[in-house]
């Protein structure tokens, strides 16, 4: 049962255009969310995360927007760099807190340019 | 250096065997976890030690176990290997206030 759902293995994006990332989840416990990126050879990085009393956060960059009642996010990089080009994992967790995290299975994003 | 250290980077082992991974936390951080990722798999979560405790356990097999030390590193004991216990194995650590994980660079285990 995967409660949290990145359903695009794969995003190729023109460098300095916009990326846009998606993540659908099921547990409607889930009220806190984050985005890990991951360089081959290394471990996740944490990127950026929301709580599900916002529905948008910024980050430089980065921007990740909440849809509690579709619940689904997104992950907004803007503009797109070759930097960014990685494997971006979705996350959810049961509660600012509640420290276990469920991921999704990842989108590989490869800027190009 | 994500101040996460795990140790060792590769392991290959045969079926049947047993084998240790170790992780260090980062410092000061007194919680641990551990996830697993196989092929095309997003990171399942095994288990959490908080202080020396087992804070919350997940899809782990009765063939894995883990500990947390008075020192706080963590190690991962995996028994009666199978094929498919063949992955990468992350070790994350958190402090107090969680705002995400600290990963390290993992283990890749092959078991032929």
């Amino acid at each position: 049962d995967q409660q949290v759902k990145q359903n695009s293995p794969s995003l190729s994006v023109q460098e300095g255009r916009i990326s846009i990332l998606n993540c659908d989840y099921t547990n409607s416990m889930f009220d806190y969310f984050l985005w890990y990126k991951k360089y081959p050879a290394e471990g996740p990085t944490f990127l950026i995360s929301i709580s599900s009393i916002k529905d948008k956060n910024e980050d430089g960059r980065f921007t990740v927007f909440l849809n509690k009642s579709a619940k689904h996010l997104s992950l907004h990089i803007v503009p797109s760099q070759p930097g960014d080009s990685a494997v971006y994992f979705c996350a959810a967790s049961e509660g600012f807190g509640n420290e276990k995290l469920t991921f999704g299975t990842g989108t590989r994003l490869t800027i190009i340019p | 250096d994500s101040g996460v250290t795990q140790t060792p980077k590769h392991l290959i082992t045969a079926t049947g065997q047993r084998v240790t991974l170790r992780c260090s936390p980062r410092s000061g951080d007194l919680s641990v976890y551990w996830y697993q990722q196989s092929l095309d798999q997003g990171l399942q979560f095994l288990i959490q030690y908080y202080n020396g405790e087992e804070r919350a356990k997940g899809n782990i097999l009765e063939r894995f176990s883990a500990q947390q030390f008075p020192d706080l590193h963590s190690e991962l004991n995996l028994s009666s290997l199978e094929l498919g216990d063949s992955a990468l194995y992350f070790c994350a650590s958190s402090g107090g206030d969680f705002y995400g994980y600290t990963f390290g660079s993992g283990t890749r285990l092959t078991v032929v």
